[in-house]
């Protein structure tokens, strides 16, 4: 079995400051790591993923996160954000079967205020 | 445009009464996949479906049914909607079956059971 725990259900944030989200995942086998990211009244939309090699991971928008399998984190980083990244945040794992996909964490609200 | 396509995008319904939400794919994807949306709760996967005439159960099944007669079509039915569905639900896809694979959502369909 695996889950996916975020630590934060919100963030508040001043616009241009940096950011962490933070998403710790348990899991028996190896997994595939994602960030996902909701915009209001839309769908999700992929942000970063995790497959292998480099533990340190770009996506849009300027995010970064990094795989840390000791810690078993991978949590989400912005050096400065935009108004614009104001949306609800998810991280989730995926096992190598690929048959049941994603189990997805509760999400983190970002909010950016001028 | 490749895309997932949800249809309705609002519902309002009363309890018992069959409703069916439609979802289709434009990308030639093998794997499809219902999720429903709850605060607090994120994300969590209803039925998916591996290729057609193949599907199964996620993690909340109960109260749903799905078909696959088409590789792009995978509606979701709720044959005796209770208030307990009010929910936002999501469809997603992804090219095949492995846990790696990036998936694509649609816009969602918000569900309002009185």
């Amino acid at each position: 079995a695996q889950s996916v725990t975020q630590l934060d259900s919100q963030v508040p944030v001043f616009e241009e400051a940096p950011v962490e989200l933070r998403c710790n995942y348990s899991s028996s086998v190896s997994v595939y790591l994602f960030w996902y990211v909701q915009y209001p009244n839309q769908g999700l939309q992929l942000l970063l993923k995790y497959l292998s090699g480099s533990t340190l991971v770009k996506g849009i928008n300027g995010f970064e996160a990094e795989f840390n399998k000791s810690q078993t984190s991978f949590h989400l980083r912005k050096p400065s954000v935009h108004i614009s990244d104001t949306a609800e945040y998810f991280c989730a794992v995926s096992g190598d079967t690929g048959r049941r996909a994603l189990t997805f964490g509760s999400g983190t609200r970002l909010q950016v205020q001028p | 445009e490749a895309q997932v396509t949800q249809n309705p995008r609002y519902l309002i319904t009363v309890t018992g009464k069959k409703l069916t939400v439609t979802c289709s794919q434009n990308m030639n994807h093998e794997y499809m996949s219902w999720y429903r949306q709850d605060p607090g709760l994120g994300l969590r996967q209803i039925y998916y479906s591996m290729n057609v005439e193949v599907t199964d159960k996620g993690d909340v099944p109960e109260g749903y049914k799905v078909s696959r007669k088409e590789k792009r079509n995978f509606p979701l039915i709720l044959e005796s909607p209770s208030p307990n569905q009010t929910s936002l639900y999501f469809c997603a896809s992804r090219p095949g079956t492995g846990g790696g694979e990036t998936q694509y959502f649609g816009p969602g369909t918000r569900l309002l059971v009185l």
